[in-house]
Order: structure tokens, then sequence, then C-alpha cells
């Protein structure tokens, strides 16, 4: 089991130019989270999808954050435009069943820096 | 809503002491699971350990223990004779019943074992 996958590790944009995150999953995993960690705020949820529908985003932040699910194997998280307040550390999760009672298995994240 | 306290910003321990990472919690459902993470210096999380909320067992795991308390809503960690490589940012986290899947992270203790 290759856990889940995410790229890249690390990004380093310029203000004002997209930036996409890619995410793979557990295989036979059926919920996908993705998280956003900080120093002000810390790890904070933005969005996550049940079988690659999306049920909750209400922590993405401003319509400049955009996540999609075309399949089970894959997700992304796009910033459009970007911006130095982005610049963060961005996770992705996955569950076979609802967290609470498994929990998540997280990648290694994709750290932003936005200049 | 739910909330979880980690008010140990940073603890600093030589190696061989025994230390706890306490955490405290709110809620006022009565079904929930917490959970406990590890971030190294590397960056990813590291599931530790999940407890349902009718659990109040204490659990041991070669040098590590954890002790959950309702009356109090804690949920406190142990490590029995810290090595360097205990050395991280420990997450106390908290899921609810039916609360939608969102795992909600206090803010971290970042522990240093020196030698």
């Amino acid at each position: 089991d290759a856990g889940v996958i995410q790229s890249p590790r690390h990004e380093v944009t310029e203000m004002g130019q997209e930036v996409t995150l890619r995410c793979k999953p557990i295989s036979g995993h059926d919920y996908l989270f993705w998280y956003r960690q900080t120093m002000m705020r810390g790890l904070e949820l933005l969005i996550y999808f049940n079988n690659n529908v999306p049920i909750d985003d209400s922590g993405m932040p401003e319509d400049r954050f955009s996540a999609k699910m075309p399949n089970a194997s894959f997700s992304t998280l796009k910033i459009q435009p970007s911006e130095p307040r982005d610049s963060a550390v961005y996770f992705c999760a996955s569950s076979p069943i609802p967290g609470a009672a498994y929990g998540y298995t997280f990648g290694s994240g994709t750290r932003l820096t936005v200049v | 809503a739910q909330k979880v306290t980690q008010a140990q910003t940073e603890i600093s321990v030589v190696e061989k002491e025994d230390v706890t990472l306490d955490c405290v919690y709110e809620t006022r459902d009565t079904t929930y699971y917490l959970f406990w993470y590890k971030q190294p210096p590397s960056g990813e999380l590291v599931f530790l350990i999940r407890r349902n909320s009718f659990d109040e067992q204490n659990e041991i795991s070669g040098r590590y223990s954890w002790n959950f308390q309702k009356s109090t809503s804690s949920f406190n960690f142990t490590i029995t004779a810290s090595q360097v490589v205990d050395s991280a940012v420990y997450f106390c986290a908290l899921i609810i019943e039916g609360g939608g899947n969102k795992l909600t992270f206090g803010t971290g203790t970042q522990l240093k074992v020196e030698l």
C-alpha cells in the first residue's frame, strides 16, 4: 500500500498564478479530505468528498479555491489566482469509512509558497 | 461546536525523562472519537491512536500511554523514557459521530527531547 500520495511536495509560485495540488487516495477509501496547515490557524479542514462527491466545502476560504474529484483515485485543489497569504502546507487525507470510526491517513503534504 | 485545547505550546525534556502532553476537549455530543497524531520534522502526520467516548480504558503501546477521563474531558498522552526520535509536534483531535466527519485538531504541542 503506497499510502496517500500528494504532488508536488513543494511548490513556489508568483502571486496571481494558478496553482494545482494533486492527491491520490488509498485505493478503496471512499472519503477524501483536504486540510491546510498554517502557523496562524493550525490544521483546518477545507473540503471533503464521499464517493467523489463534495460533501462539505464550508472550509474553503474563498472563491479562488476550488476542488475536484473526477474519479476515485484522483483529486485536485486549485487556487486561482494565488496570493501570498495562501502560503501553507496542504494535506490530503483519505479514509475507508467515516472518520469517526477509523481516523484518516494523511499524505506527506504540499508546501506552497506564494511570493 | 467542538473544540480541542492543547495548552502546552512547547515542552523540552532530557532524554529518558517521562513527559505528558495534555489535551482537553469540548463537545455536547455523547458519541465522539479522540485521536492523537504525530508530526515529525519531516512534516507528515502519523496516526497514533483512536479512542471512542464509550471506552475509558487507558491504553499502553510500548513507551506510549493514553489516559482518557470523561469527567474532566481530557485525553492525555504520556511518553515514558523519552528519546530524541520522539521530538515532534503532537496533535490531539476530535470527531463527533454524525458531525460531518470533520476532524477538529488542537493547536499542537511541540516536544523537544534533548540528549
